[in-house]
């Protein structure tokens, strides 16, 4: 198993809450990733970073907003959840080809 | 631009049956190719990649996979299935000069005992 942390595992919050959803690794990798997964189904980028102060928008259309302080540290922010945003984020970690998954948060907005 | 498709979204085998999971993919330049797996509740975890080399690829749990240039496929393989192999397996692609992972939709694998 990779050393890739997310918390909340599981996030249930009523609409217009702003949420944090925290991303670490302790294996040094510069590149980070977060995905969005709808359950069962294919993964899509929201965000990477390619190391410290790099963020870039992914394939996906997000409302949410990362930062890239510190090289072990990714969160993700919704400054205003809404129901749309119920799904599964997953986020990730590279330093050759292959990337390492953390265990995901399964959120959901009520 | 690339893409990869897995044309199944579920595979049916007996315990102990060989297995495939098909893959095809489409980039610009040369691919770097993996296979990723997903438990219930679980982020992916990584079987294998092919960059270069040999055609025939193994990797974790006993998966392997085969790189066919000629037919832009890359299906994965493992020759005796046991039920803890039920899944959800994930093809992914990179061109080979890109940065940015291309991850299929996916396909669930159900091993009956």
């Amino acid at each position: 198993e990779a050393d890739i942390y997310q918390t909340p595992r599981y996030l249930v919050i009523g609409t217009g809450k702003k949420i944090t959803l925290e991303c670490s690794q302790t294996m040094g990798h510069d590149k980070m990733y977060w995905y969005q997964q709808d359950p069962g189904m294919e993964l899509h980028l929201i965000h990477y970073s390619y190391g410290v102060n790099s963020t870039e928008k992914g394939d996906l259309s997000s409302e949410s907003t990362v930062s890239r302080i510190r090289t072990e540290h990714f969160p993700l922010t919704l400054e205003s959840a809404r129901p749309s945003h119920t799904s599964q984020y997953l986020c990730a970690s590279s330093e050759g080809l292959e990337q390492y998954f953390g265990p995901g948060t399964r959120l959901t907005v009520t | 631009a690339q893409s990869v498709a897995q044309p199944e979204d579920q595979v049916n085998v007996a315990e102990g049956n060989p297995l495939t999971v098909k893959c095809t993919y489409s980039v610009s330049g040369n691919p770097y190719l993996f296979w990723y797996v997903q438990y219930p509740n679980r982020g992916l975890q990584f079987l294998l990649k092919y960059i270069t080399g040999d055609n025939l690829v193994k990797g974790s749990y006993g998966f392997e996979a085969e790189f066919n240039k000629s037919q832009t496929s890359f299906h994965l393989k493992k020759p005796s299935a046991l039920v803890s192999d039920s899944a959800l397996y994930f093809c992914a692609v990179r061109d080979g000069g890109g940065f940015k992972t291309i991850f299929g939709a996916g396909t669930r694998l159900f091993v009956k005992a």
